[in-house]
Formats: structure tokens, sequence, C-alpha cells
């Protein structure tokens, strides 16, 4: 069964304190690895897309990495407004293009 | 602002009603999905339409029904609500072969007492 996990649930950093948040997938032909960020009450807000191991995208802060099985959304010196909930989702070869399997997420809070 | 538009932005209902709710796509795009996401559930993807027809199906119950028009605006019903399914329901949409990349709108809160 085609799976998304992500680790931690929650994390609490501090203004600066540079951390990653995981994304692990099981999925059958994997075609494109989606990272978006989720404020309360708001839709997700696309940020990244990966499609092969190796590659890597930048955007402010954050760095979105892949691996074959892993995905990793890298923060460097986090502020308060980067606070939200990071959703990563698979999309699977036999999946339509909106199938997209969602992990539950990683909360962030940034800490002044 | 992603550019998909959806109404209403919060709505309450009792069990055993109807609603409709209603979303514009992306100016240019063809396709429109639909999730549904609840607290235990994360998101989960419903249906998708591509210029007017059916493309896939996921966790859609029989209850619910959606549709797209002409015009490319699509709507989601939803018949004898229950409970559980108070959620968020988000309308998303894409230009089929513009990588893949999702936008989606800012939801419709919906709450069944």
């Amino acid at each position: 069964e085609d799976q998304v996990t992500q680790s931690p649930e929650a994390l609490r950093l501090q203004e600066g304190e540079s951390s990653s948040l995981n994304c692990s997938y099981t999925v059958s032909g994997l075609r494109g690895l989606f990272w978006y960020r989720q404020d309360p009450g708001k839709g997700p807000e696309f940020l990244f897309t990966l499609y092969s191991a190796g590659e890597e995208k930048e955007k402010e802060r954050l760095k979105a990495t892949l691996t074959k099985k892993e995905s990793f959304l890298h923060i460097t010196a986090p502020k308060p407004e980067d606070s939200a909930t990071y959703l990563c989702a698979a999309l699977a070869s036999r999946g339509s293009q909106g199938n997209l399997i969602f992990g539950k997420g990683t909360k962030l809070s940034v800490k002044p | 602002d992603s550019g998909v538009t959806q109404t209403p932005k919060h709505l309450i209902t009792a069990t055993g009603q109807r609603v409709t709710l209603r979303c514009s796509p992306r100016s240019g795009d063809l396709s429109v999905y639909w999730y549904q996401q609840s607290l235990d559930q994360g998101l989960q993807f419903l249906i998708q339409y591509y210029n007017g027809e059916e493309r896939a199906k996921g966790n859609i119950l029989e209850r619910f029904s959606a549709q797209q028009f002409p015009d490319l605006h699509s709507e989601l019903n939803l018949s004898s609500l229950e409970l559980g399914d108070s959620a968020l329901y988000f309308c998303a949409s894409s230009v089929e072969g513009s990588g893949n990349t999702i936008y989606f709108g800012e939801g419709s809160w919906l709450t069944v007492v």
C-alpha cells in the first residue's frame, strides 16, 4: 500500500535554530514528491516538487532534498513567520495527477 | 493567493441535509480536484475532473458527487450529511502537463450539527 509518513509530528525551534523535517515514502513508482506549507484554517501553499533522487530545490530559508526512500525539508535560521504545518505528498505512477498521497504533516513552531 | 476560489468559506448545517460547495479554478487550469481534510485523516483525495469529464476517483462516498461545468468551475454536492462529514473541503486545480503542480484554494469549512 502506498504510504507517506512525516516526522516529527511537531517541532519547536528557537528563532535561528536550523533543523530538518523528514518525509518517508513507500509508493510504487514515484512520479513526484511535493512539499506544501499550511497555515491554520488555510489551504496548502505549494513550495516544491522533486522528481528524482539527488534533486534539491531551495526557496529562501527552505531547502528540499530527495532520496529513493525519503525527502527532507531543511530550514535554515528559521523565523517566527515560518511557523506552520508542512505537508509532504507523493504521486505514484499509477495515480492520476490529483491523487496525491499526503502525510499528516509536521507542525513547526518557531519562537522568537 | 493561489487563484483558486472557493465558496462558501464556512457553513453550518444539520444532519440529513444537503449542501453544495463551489470552486473556480485558476485561469487556464483544466483540471479540478476535491480533497477532504479532517483532524484524524489528514488530506484525502476525493475526485478529479478534467475539462468537464471525470478523470479519477478517490475515497469519495456515494452520498457525495461532483461535476465540472463548461466554464470549468466545479461543484461538490454532499447529501444526507452526517456528523462525521464535518471537515475542511479543498478544491485544487492544475494545468495538465505543467509538472504536476497542484494549487489549492482556501477551503470550505463544513460543520454538521
